[in-house]
């Protein structure tokens, strides 16, 4: 069954420093979407991307944040200068054309920023 | 603001007893309702979904799931739970906007089955 999958499993970073969370969405799927879960809070949506432009984003996704699909396959999240409350897992996920397909889920990377 | 409010964040149950998570949504419009499971170690897996059509939706493992719009719940049930229903449980709404979704969550409930 296919899946989607994300790398790294686990980043540990400095505070101020750029990372790059990648993700391999479901290959026929078009719609993208980034959640990240703090440490003991809910799942919280973070921005949804679709014919190669953000569709949606929340509040937390400001200027330090970023999406991009750089080859047809990877979607990436970079956050340009990390700060400690950045520390959280961040799930990518994606679904199919048509508003009645779920969201598949990947497996997170959890982040730590020291 | 769109919400959604799961009542119980830690549950504890014996095997073979019943159970049942509540939710709450507040959104007006249309929505599609979902309930996620999180074994411990792995990812957020779709155990049941509500779209329209009749409000009790089954899923997989045996759960099912009551779409009350009235009363803007859909709560998770299970009638005899096991121990590898140790998990975490997670009701989101799929909100629509301008043709785009996306996926509000609630809080979360962890629920520990003892042999």
């Amino acid at each position: 069954e296919p899946e989607v999958t994300q790398t790294p499993s686990h980043q540990v970073t400095q505070m101020g420093q750029e990372v790059i969370l990648r993700c391999v969405p479901i290959s026929n799927h078009l719609y993208f979407y980034w959640y990240r879960q703090i440490l003991g809070q809910k799942v919280e949506f973070l921005v949804s991307f679709y014919n190669n432009e953000i569709s949606e984003k929340s509040e937390i996704f400001d200027d330090q944040f970023s999406v991009e699909r750089p080859d047809g396959s990877n979607f990436t999240l970079k956050i340009r200068s990390t700060k400690l409350e950045d520390s959280a897992m961040y799930f990518c996920a994606s679904r199919e054309r048509g508003d009645y397909n779920e969201q598949f889920f990947g497996p997170g990377t959890r982040l730590t920023v020291l | 603001a769109q919400s959604v409010s799961q009542h119980n964040h830690h549950v504890i149950l014996s095997e073979a007893a019943s159970l049942e998570l509540g939710c709450n949504y507040s959104y007006g419009g249309t929505v599609n309702l979902f309930w996620y499971v999180q074994y411990p170690g792995q990812h957020l897996q779709l155990l049941l979904k509500y779209f329209s059509g009749d409000p009790l939706v089954k899923g997989i493992k045996g759960f099912e799931a009551e779409f009350i719009k009235s009363k803007f719940s859909f709560n998770l049930r299970k009638p005899s739970v096991q121990w590898s229903d140790t998990a975490e449980y997670f009701c989101a709404v799929n909100l629509f906007s301008g043709g785009y979704n996306k996926l509000i969550f609630g809080a979360g409930t962890r629920l520990a089955v003892h042999p």
